[in-house]
């Protein structure tokens, strides 16, 4: 079945200890990125990543990283979490990039992040 | 910088209401815009979705959507609504530029649709 799957769904953690969130998609995308999702804000982008190795930062990419080793991979990493991260997390990822062909991105299922 | 808004935060109809969720973004290129659905504790699905041609497009569940470039909008609807159509409802836009290729959504319009 075609997904993309991020791991773990729930965490709760204490502020500044270093967390990873893993994404994995395996539908051979080339395009995968990041998303924070908070009451009246919407969706907004952390980073993004064109192919492997490339990434860059969307709109609030202040207290994360990523890395592209692997096409169906792109873990996001939380270096030193702070309580204003908590937040929903969406992972997702389209055949190509945006500028090239309209396509859609799929998401996962969600990772709900709390720092206290 | 590009953004997009949606006209409403909460919409409240009975069923058989028609619905109309307004999008505009701010972006002057070359757009392709989304509608994407949000069902109660999961995640997002692609309702529709315009690339070029037909500025009237139709998605899934029988939502629909106009591109009006001149009014940079893209506004869903759907002529009768269900109660299953309660979910949150949000507009994006694609943008890319020497800046970098991306994805930006508006915040959404949570819509509950009464029995």
């Amino acid at each position: 079945e075609a997904q993309v799957t991020q791991n773990p769904r729930y965490l709760i953690t204490v502020t500044g200890k270093k967390l990873t969130v893993t994404c994995s998609q395996n539908m051979n995308h080339e395009y995968m990125s990041w998303y924070r999702q908070d009451p009246g804000l919407g969706l907004r982008q952390i980073y993004y990543s064109m192919n492997v190795e490339v990434t860059d930062k969307g709109d609030v990419p202040e207290g994360y990283k990523v890395s592209r080793k692997e096409k169906r991979n792109f873990p996001l990493i939380l270096e030193s979490p702070s309580p204003n991260q908590t937040s929903l997390y969406f992972c997702a990822s389209s055949l190509r990039p945006p500028g090239q062909g309209g396509y859609e991105q799929y998401f996962g299922p969600g990772t709900r992040l709390t720092v206290t | 910088a590009q953004s997009v808004s949606q006209h409403n935060h909460h919409v409240i109809l009975s069923e058989a209401a028609s619905l109309e969720l307004g999008c505009n973004y701010s972006y002057g290129g070359t757009v392709n815009l989304f509608w994407y659905v949000q069902y109660p504790g999961q995640h997002l699905q692609l309702l529709l979705k315009y690339f070029s041609g037909d500025p009237l497009v139709k998605g899934i569940k029988g939502f629909e959507a106009e591109f009006i470039k001149s009014k940079f909008s893209f506004n869903l609807r759907k002529p009768s609504v269900q109660w299953s159509d309660t979910a949150e409802y949000f507009c994006a836009v694609t943008r890319w530029d020497n800046y970098g290729q991306n994805f930006v959504f508006g915040p959404g319009t949570r819509l509950s649709v009464l029995p």
